[in-house]
């Protein structure tokens, strides 16, 4: 399997741009979480996805963030308009239903606003 | 709210020497445990898990980690540790069956000197 799978993996653009940040999970997993890293406040969840719903989206920071899930296989975190205190590295993580569910985590997206 | 310690930022050590690391968490009820592994410019790697049973847990690489229900703590140990595990470890909660998200300490970046 190729694992979760993001893209871009870097992106730089300039404050007020719209950017969109995409992430493809594990084939069969069917949920779908995404994270922010940053060195002030660590890993934290942003948002995530079961069977393609948004079931918790309290770490979302405010209006300007914005995700969705259309299909089992694809997911976006959109930030219109972006700020420079959005930079950050942007993980995307899958699981399962299994029992031992264990979270998978992409490559991550390392985002630069300026 | 569930939180997640890990009190040790920063962690320099010579080759062969002993690792632990601590990791404590705020939650009374069912709980998973995780060790996640970041290597430099990498995305987290699953070290090791605990769901139910043994509360020695061994995973990759020659970590382990204990649970120890009545400290609240899951700490992560190597006996002798390698230049290669020089990398940022993170302990992660996964709280009851609901909630499907993880809570992720602080994390400790480890420096192991040659």
């Amino acid at each position: 399997d190729a694992g979760v799978i993001q893209s871009p993996r870097h992106e730089v653009t300039e404050m007020g741009q719209e950017v969109t940040l995409r992430c493809k999970p594990i084939s069969g997993h069917n949920s779908l979480f995404w994270y922010r890293q940053t060195m002030m406040r660590g890993l934290e969840l942003l948002i995530y996805f079961n069977n393609n719903v948004p079931i918790d989206d309290s770490g979302m920071p405010e209006d300007r963030f914005s995700a969705k899930m259309p299909n089992a296989s694809f997911s976006t975190l959109k930030i219109q308009p972006s700020e420079p205190r959005d930079s950050a590295v942007y993980f995307c993580a899958s699981s399962s239903d299994a029992i031992q569910e264990t979270q998978y985590f992409g490559p991550g997206t390392r985002l630069l606003v300026l | 709210a569930q939180s997640v310690s890990q009190h040790n930022h920063h962690v320099i050590l010579s080759e062969a020497a002993s690792l632990e690391l601590g990791c404590n968490y705020s939650y009374g009820g069912t709980v998973n445990l995780f060790w996640y592994v970041q290597y430099p410019g990498q995305h987290l790697q699953l070290l090791l898990k605990y769901f139910s049973g043994d509360p020695l847990v061994k995973g990759i690489k020659g970590f382990e980690a204990e649970f120890i229900k009545s400290k609240f703590s899951f700490n992560l140990r190597k006996p002798s540790v390698q230049w290669s595990d020089t990398a940022e470890y993170f302990c992660a909660v996964k709280v009851g069956t609901g909630r499907r998200a993880l809570t992720f300490g602080s994390g400790t970046r480890l420096q192991v000197q040659p």
